[in-house]
């Protein structure tokens, strides 16, 4: 079955800087590909998503690119802010895999004002 | 609009007990899933619904855990007895349908169970 993998497990930067992390996937027919965030004492949150006909996406400061061969995809967040701090999580889905959402381990970030 | 409600969010109790949790998911959507979170394992999914009817089970961890979904705006899951190592945050989630699947999931904010 599908297995996603996820790094850093842990991630500090100075306020204003860039944050990347990256997951990769191991089933080659997975084609949806959601991020959360996850606030302490909520549930995860959708902030953005990609599908496997799309290269990239970009909601304001936050992006997703894909690369299909190579089998993985990364959230890029640019001029983080301290309220960016969070646990992030990817996820991949897999048709063969009904509905499921196969999650990432998890990214705690941390935005140092 | 609501989102999906869970209740309780927090519950303590005995090892033993039967502890009963619930969902109200989002008003048209046809899947609910639950999943159960801890450090160790992350994010699990236990099971999920399509239009009511269980879909895939093969996360529950043993019989000691059962759901169902009377209606599509409700439903439980129940442990039975409970012991420590359930001790962990459920959360339930729902999504609308789609041919693809290609849906997000809709989280509520969970129960924090802790089995003493």
């Amino acid at each position: 079955g599908e297995n996603v993998e996820q790094h850093p497990s842990t991630l500090s930067v100075q306020e204003g800087d860039s944050a990347v992390i990256k997951c990769t996937y191991s089933d080659s027919a997975s084609n949806y590909f959601p991020w959360y965030k996850q606030e302490l004492g909520k549930g995860p949150q959708l902030i953005i998503d990609i599908r496997s006909n799309v290269g990239e996406k970009k909601d304001q400061r936050i992006a997703v690119t894909l690369n299909k061969t190579a089998k993985h995809f990364s959230l890029h967040i640019t001029e983080t802010q301290p309220e960016d701090s969070a646990v992030y999580f990817c996820a991949a889905r897999s048709p063969n895999q009904g509905g499921k959402l196969i999650f990432g381990q998890g990214t705690e970030l941390s935005v140092k004002p | 609009d609501a989102g999906v409600i869970q209740s309780p969010r927090h519950e303590v109790t005995e090892m033993g007990q039967e502890v009963t949790l619930r969902c109200k998911p989002i008003s048209g959507h046809d899947y609910l899933f639950w999943y159960r979170q801890t450090m160790m394992r992350g994010l699990e999914l236990l099971i999920y619904f399509n239009n009511n009817v269980p879909i895939d089970d093969s996360g529950m961890p043993e019989d000691r855990f059962s759901a169902k979904m009377p209606n599509a705006s409700f439903s439980t899951l129940k442990i039975q007895p409970s012991e420590p190592r359930d001790s962990a945050v459920y959360f339930c989630a729902s999504s609308p349908t789609d041919r693809g699947f290609n849906q997000p999931q809709h989280f509520g904010d969970g129960t924090r169970l802790s089995i003493l």
